[in-house]
């Protein structure tokens, strides 16, 4: 199993550019979600998806959009990019372990926007 | 308040020597508790859960003290290869089961030769 992918792996982008970020899972989770990940601020969730069609606002939505395709796949849009959303992101599913479900996290995507 | 409350550190500790962690967390709904490890640069990997009775795994071991809110993890024997950010993980808890976890800052340990 891959576990969880995500692509690119870095990008750069110019201030009003859109591009889509890709997260895929071959755990057959139901929930999978993006965070942000900033120097001192810690993992900050963006969206999730609790399950395939449905999709909730995290802590910090603004300036994003996600798309959950199937069960496979969760996509998170940029669609004016802006200096502020300079970040490293990272997709997650949702898994047993242990005592409870835990999530389990992409590679990360590296995000520059000049 | 921060929901989940880490010393940000560094520690900084010879190999050899056992080191402490602690958190402690705001929401008394929390169920489900954990410890990720994340190197420079890289993704959270999960460490451990952390049960109610205290667990261990190797040199690593995980204390829960509920009625504090109180998380802990102990490394014994320190490596070099220890040497990454700690992430507090609770679940948030409460009404609904959306799985959502509450990240800690973290806390960086650089275990030195």
């Amino acid at each position: 199993n891959a576990g969880v992918t995500q692509t690119p792996k870095f990008q750069v982008l110019k201030t009003g550019q859109s591009m889509t970020l890709q997260c895929a899972q071959d755990m057959n989770h139901n929930s999978m979600y993006w965070y942000r990940q900033d120097p001192g601020m810690g993992l900050r969730l963006i969206y999730y998806s609790a399950s395939e069609g449905t999709t909730d606002k995290g802590e910090v939505p603004n300036g994003y959009n996600v798309s959950r395709l199937n069960k496979r796949e969760f996509s998170l849009r940029l669609e004016s990019a802006a200096p502020s959303q300079t970040s490293v992101y990272f997709c997650a599913s949702r898994g047993l372990a242990g005592v409870g479900e835990t999530q389990y996290f992409g590679p990360g995507t590296r995000l520059l926007v000049l | 308040r921060k929901e989940v409350e880490q010393d940000p550190g560094p520690f900084n500790v010879p190999e050899g020597a056992t080191v402490a962690f602690n958190c402690t967390y705001s929401n008394s709904a929390s169920q489900s508790f954990f410890w990720y490890r994340q190197d420079c640069r890289k993704e959270p990997k999960l460490l451990m859960s952390v049960y109610s009775s205290g667990n261990e795994d190797g040199r690593f071991t995980a204390q829960l003290n509920r009625a504090s809110q109180y998380i802990s993890l102990l490394i014994r024997d320190s490596k070099l290869s220890d040497s990454a950010t700690y992430l507090c993980v609770v679940n948030k808890g409460g009404s609904g089961n959306t799985g959502k976890l509450i990240f800690g800052q973290g806390t960086t340990l650089q275990v030195k030769p």
